[in-house]
């Protein structure tokens, strides 16, 4: 069984391109959330996704979007990068109805603007 | 607002003594609370959680917590450490409310290192 599947592993983009991460989630599971976690930080709540919608959104500016397929994988879009942007952004899922906040985690994308 | 306090930044033990990691949480409402273990270069691991019900919780790998309302905190325990417990310690506190429950706090972590 399959875990959450993140992708790319690293990437090194510079100020103010663009770029697009992936996530699939656990088998099973139709709700996904994104995080970023700067280095020595938490991880920090960007956004939900389930049934193809953004359901609840963390602090973050609109540079950062998302899209959640039909399959329930989901892509993470960051506009216009900082290099505050360089951090390991975590892809998490869970099942919608099982609402306890536990979550499952990807290994990450680590992203390093430069 | 909610929001997670891990006051000790690193936490030293030797291996066979019992371990505490400290918690204390600010929300809004009847809280959810987690504790999450991350190792180098990974995810992060589900360990336990506490929802309503017994105050202490036991969670994977011989880990437990206890969860104190008056003094809002849930501190992670293990009665004999191992040196694989290593690792990263994230706390986090979502609110009982749907649709927000996934919407954790973390706190900022706290490094566990078992001296052998």
């Amino acid at each position: 069984d399959a875990g959450v599947t993140q992708s790319p592993t690293h990437l090194i983009k510079t100020r103010g391109q663009q770029v697009t991460l992936r996530c699939s989630p656990k088998s099973g599971h139709d709700t996904v959330c994104w995080y970023q976690q700067a280095l020595g930080q938490g991880p920090q709540f960007i956004f939900q996704y389930y049934e193809e919608e953004e359901r609840q959104r963390g602090n973050f500016p609109d540079r950062f979007s998302g899209h959640q397929f039909p399959n329930y994988s989901s892509e993470l879009n960051v506009n216009a990068l900082l290099l505050g942007d360089s951090a390991l952004y975590l892809c998490a899922s869970s099942k919608r109805q099982v609402n306890t906040g536990e979550l499952f985690f990807g290994e990450g994308s680590r992203l390093t603007v430069l | 607002a909610q929001s997670v306090a891990q006051p000790e930044d690193q936490v030293n033990v030797a291996e066979g003594n019992p371990l505490t990691v400290k918690c204390t949480y600010s929300v809004s409402g009847n809280p959810y609370l987690f504790w999450y273990v991350q190792y180098p270069n990974r995810g992060l691991q589900f360990l336990l959680k506490y929802i309503t019900g017994d105050n202490l919780v036991k969670g994977s790998y011989g880990f437990e917590a206890e969860f104190n309302k008056s003094q809002t905190s849930f501190h992670l325990k293990k009665p004999s450490a191992l040196v694989s417990d290593s690792a990263l310690y994230f706390c986090a506190v979502s609110l009982i409310s749907s649709g927000s429950a996934r919407q954790l706090t973390f706190g900022s972590g706290t490094q566990l290192t078992v001296l052998p």
